[in-house]
């Protein structure tokens, strides 16, 4: 267990749809990133908050958006659902301290289904 | 920007033999993190084992260990004494050392280990 939660572990839902996604990062971490896993693109970044603020962007679609909240925990938020979403999306969390590895641990994922 | 390598898609060995999965990356980065992660069929991401660019010592945790070939850009992972727990998918990621950074995923490997 890597003390990093997810919820929920599985969604399904309709094209055309939002769904929000939930991540709890393991204690004392300050950033968190969010991952797409998909099988056409592999494991994609898609955004990283530190500490509440918005420090990196990587290959998230306008339609996506995060944010960070004061208690350290994230949400992504994925609106206009396409069949090209279905994928698994994993969160991240690590210290955030500017030197050194910060290694990464991972959630267990939200698997989203998009019909 | 860096690009990480797996040329493996797929491999198998026998239960208790070893094997050695290969990655390689390009960066102009002189200080850099590299990082073995495994998932297994549960689809959790498990890191395996870490390396710091500016240490010549390969990493090595119980059966697992690296071969780091800085100047090749080579970081390959060997598995002693595999386990039937070791089925799974590796990927190699790379980490740039500016502190608070994404991380950069090979497409991964598919071990499946034989009993």
């Amino acid at each position: 267990d890597s003390g990093v939660t997810q919820t929920p572990k599985h969604l399904i839902t309709a094209t055309g749809q939002r769904v929000t996604l939930r991540c709890s990062p393991r204690s004392g971490d300050l950033s968190v990133y969010w991952y797409q896993q998909s099988l056409d693109q592999g494991l994609q970044f898609l955004i990283q908050y530190y500490n509440g603020e918005e420090r990196a962007k990587g290959n998230i679609l306008e339609r996506f958006s995060a944010q960070q909240f004061p208690d350290l925990h994230s949400e992504l938020n994925l609106s206009s659902l396409e069949l090209g979403d279905s994928a698994l999306y994993f969160c991240a969390s690590s210290a955030g301290l500017a030197g050194g590895p910060d290694t990464q641990y991972f959630g267990p994922g939200t698997r989203l289904t998009v019909l | 920007a860096q690009t990480v390598t797996q040329s493996q898609p797929e491999m198998s060995v026998q239960e208790a033999e070893t094997v050695t999965l290969s990655c390689t990356y390009d960066t102009s980065e002189n200080n850099y993190y590299l990082f073995w992660y495994k998932q297994p069929p549960s689809r959790q991401m498990i890191l395996v084992i870490r390396q710091e660019a500016y240490k010549q010592q390969n990493a090595t945790e119980n059966r697992f260990s690296v071969n780091f070939q800085k100047a090749a850009k080579s970081f390959s992972l060997k598995i002693s004494d595999s386990q039937l727990g070791d089925t799974a998918m590796y990927f190699c990621a790379f980490k740039s050392n500016f502190g608070n950074e994404k991380l950069t995923f090979g497409t991964g490997t598919r071990l499946t280990i034989i009993p």
